[in-house]
């Protein structure tokens, strides 16, 4: 069975500061990687995802995560944060099966909250 | 496309009372699912569906039931409500590149 850890639950930071958000997986199979934002009392949205090829990855507004196997690990990044990018973030993986489909299950991590100060 | 929509927003139910959170996706979509938040805790998966007629228990299935008649529409149903249920409720269906668009919600309030 997969699993999530989010390391931080919670990061504050200035904006136009550059963030990362830390997120480390177990599995036992290959795994698709994603990020999910939501912004107060909404729904969750995709902002990236991996599932092969470039283990970089990036969002329309600026994040990118990268996917490192050996250390089991799709941290996200940004450059330069927005009051906008206040939201809670969800890292979440799916096992891949054999036949390439995955499991069709996402397990989240617990989230981290971002907020950006002025 | 109005996406995946859920109904009601916000309930407030006394102890023992039922309900049913209704769910529903225009985006043809195969796989259904719904999802538990709790504060601090993420999302866990409470049953999930592969298509019309076939329905499984995720992570947290006790205290919940569904059913999947047509593609559209994938219902819970909370029989006997207890304080534990008191959650927000996420209804999602999976798309192509596993992509999984989420509704907006029911806020579930116990007492």
């Amino acid at each position: 069975a997969q699993s999530v850890t989010q390391l931080d639950s919670q990061v504050p930071v200035f904006e136009e500061a550059p963030v990362e958000l830390r997120c480390n997986y177990s599995s036992s199979v290959s795994v698709y990687l994603f990020w999910y934002v939501q912004y107060p009392n909404q729904g969750l949205q995709l902002l990236l995802k991996y599932l092969s090829g470039s283990t970089l990855v990036e969002s329309i507004n600026g994040f990118e995560a990268e996917f490192n196997k050996s250390q089991t690990s799709f941290h996200l990044r940004k450059p330069s944060v927005h009051i906008s990018d206040t939201a809670e973030y969800f890292c979440a993986v799916s096992e891949v099966g054999g036949s390439g489909g995955s499991n069709y299950k996402l397990t989240f991590g617990k989230g981290t909250l971002l907020t950006v100060n002025p | 496309n109005a996406g995946v929509t859920q109904t009601p927003k916000f309930r407030i139910l006394k102890i023992g009372q039922s309900m049913t959170l209704q769910c529903t996706q225009d985006m043809n979509h195969n796989y259904m699912y719904w999802y538990r938040q709790d504060p601090g805790m993420g999302l866990k998966l409470i049953y999930y569906s592969v298509g019309a007629g076939i329905t499984d228990k995720g992570e947290v299935p006790n205290g919940y039931n569904v059913s999947r008649s047509t593609t559209e529409d994938f219902p819970l149903r909370l029989e006997l409500a207890a304080p534990s249920q008191t959650s927000v409720y996420f209804c999602a269906s999976r798309g192509s590149q596993e992509t999984q668009y989420f509704g907006p919600g029911t806020r579930l309030l116990v007492l």
